[in-house]
């Protein structure tokens, strides 16, 4: 069974730059997560994704973060305009739904370096 | 809020020494504890799902134990390609993650 796929890999820009990251969830996976991990820490959550409908997005700066999840099963997040702070490795995550204890699998990530 | 903290923040071992990491949590409403490993350049793979006090899940050199406020990771003899960093996250009914920052093991032949 193929993971869950993220590209880019990796992606190097300058402070206000857009960059945007994409992610293809395991097949049959309906609920689609997208997290931040900052060197050294654990991963954050920032926007979850229930087939085309965001579930939970309170921990997404909406100034300059953006995501969407078209058809119910790719999804895109975008950063508009980039900040240093905002170097960091970007995680997808798929579980078959969102019933909690369902379990999270990872994509590689996209690591964001913001020069 | 959900909090979770894992120590120690780095552990190193011996080949075949045997030790345990330890994950405590408070959280309203516990769904699932979660443990992972992650590589360097990997994103987290899943290792277990505890549900409720008192359960103990067994992989290869790993076992996982739950309690009502903390979990261990007991890792049994263990070898150079255990090295990883562990996270542990919990659940809550909304099925978000809370991790914690993760114990860094190396595992020195």
């Amino acid at each position: 069974e193929a993971g869950v796929a993220q590209s880019p890999r990796y992606k190097i820009i300058e402070k206000r730059q857009s960059v945007a990251f994409w992610c293809n969830p395991i097949s049959g996976h309906a609920t689609l997560y997208w997290y931040q991990q900052i060197l050294g820490q654990g991963p954050k959550l920032l926007i979850q994704f229930q087939n085309n409908g965001v579930v939970d997005d309170s921990q997404l700066p909406k100034d300059r973060f953006s995501a969407e999840r078209l058809k119910g099963v790719d999804s895109t997040l975008k950063i508009q305009p980039a900040k240093l702070e905002d170097s960091a490795v970007y995680l997808c995550a798929s579980s078959l739904d969102a019933g909690s204890g369902e379990t999270q699998y990872f994509g590689p990530g996209t690591r964001l370096l913001v020069l | 809020e959900d909090q979770v903290t894992q120590s120690p923040e780095a552990l190193r071992l011996q080949e075949g020494e045997s030790s345990s990491l330890n994950c405590s949590y408070t959280v309203s409403g516990l769904r699932g504890l979660f443990w992972y490993r992650q590589d360097p350049g990997k994103g987290p793979e899943f290792l277990f799902t505890l549900y409720s006090a008192g359960e103990e899940k067994e992989k290869e050199r790993l076992k996982a134990t739950l309690t009502k406020k903390e979990s261990f990771l007991h890792i049994t003899a263990p070898k150079p390609e255990d090295s990883a960093t562990y996270l542990c996250a919990v659940n809550n009914a909304g099925n978000m993650l809370t991790f914690g920052g993760g114990t860094r093991l190396m595992v020195k032949p």
